[in-house]
């Protein structure tokens, strides 16, 4: 069955550095998503993308994160300059299209020293 | 925007014995609610979802039924086993924004004691 897989599934960085998080979708998705959560805490959305652009953004997506498709198959998710509180699971996941199911990937720990 | 609230935050059963997990959003106008079940580290797995056209739908043990009228749906589960142990999210999918961006609830931490 295929499935949405996320790298690397632990990241530790040191605050200040640029991350990037990446995801490949499963391959016939269309609409592509970030969330975020916090331990302990739900899960939150971040931004949507489809047909190449931002569709929807949340306020926690500031102009310290972007995301990008650079090929066909992968979705990545890029902050800037890394914050104490972006420490967090950052799950990708994917939406087929005329359907509403969507897919999460295993998640990326991120940590923030 | 859409607010999901859930209830209880924590869960403790039997084995054999029943779960139920309750939420209650706030838009009217949004139209689907799935389930979420997520495992020590891992990320969410849909279990089953349901659509506003729809009052109750089950799948073996798992069952959910939505209340369109008082705003509110919940999960249903029977005959409980070790392995439902885990913590559940209610979501739905948010109808501004156009994305279909789900909003989940605080999640239910489930424990199944044998």
């Amino acid at each position: 069955e295929p499935e949405v897989t996320q790298t690397p599934s632990h990241q530790v960085t040191q605050m200040g550095q640029e991350v990037i998080l990446r995801c490949v979708p499963i391959s016939n998705h269309l609409y592509f998503y970030w969330y975020r959560q916090i331990l302990g805490q739900k899960v939150e959305f971040l931004v949507s993308f489809y047909n190449n652009e931002i569709s929807e953004k949340s306020e926690i997506f500031d102009d310290q994160f972007s995301v990008e498709r650079p090929d066909g198959s992968n979705f990545t998710l890029k902050i800037r300059s890394t914050k104490l509180e972006d420490s967090a699971m950052y799950f990708c996941a994917s939406l087929r299209g005329g359907g509403n199911t969507q897919y999460f990937g295993p998640g990326t720990r991120l940590t923030v020293l | 925007g859409e607010n999901v609230e859930q209830h209880p935050s924590t869960l403790s059963v039997q084995e054999g014995d029943s779960a139920v997990i309750k939420c209650t959003y706030s838009d009217s106008a949004s139209n689907y609610f799935p389930w979420y079940k997520q495992e020590l580290g891992k990320g969410p797995q849909l279990i089953i979802d349901i659509r506003s056209n729809v009052g109750e739908k089950k799948d073996q043990r798992i069952a959910v039924t939505l209340n369109k009228t008082a705003k509110h749906f919940s999960l249903h589960i029977t005959e409980t086993q070790p392995e439902d142990s885990a913590v559940y999210f209610c979501a739905v999918t948010d109808p501004q924004g156009g994305s279909e961006k789900l909003v989940f609830g605080k999640g239910t931490k489930l424990t199944v004691n044998p």
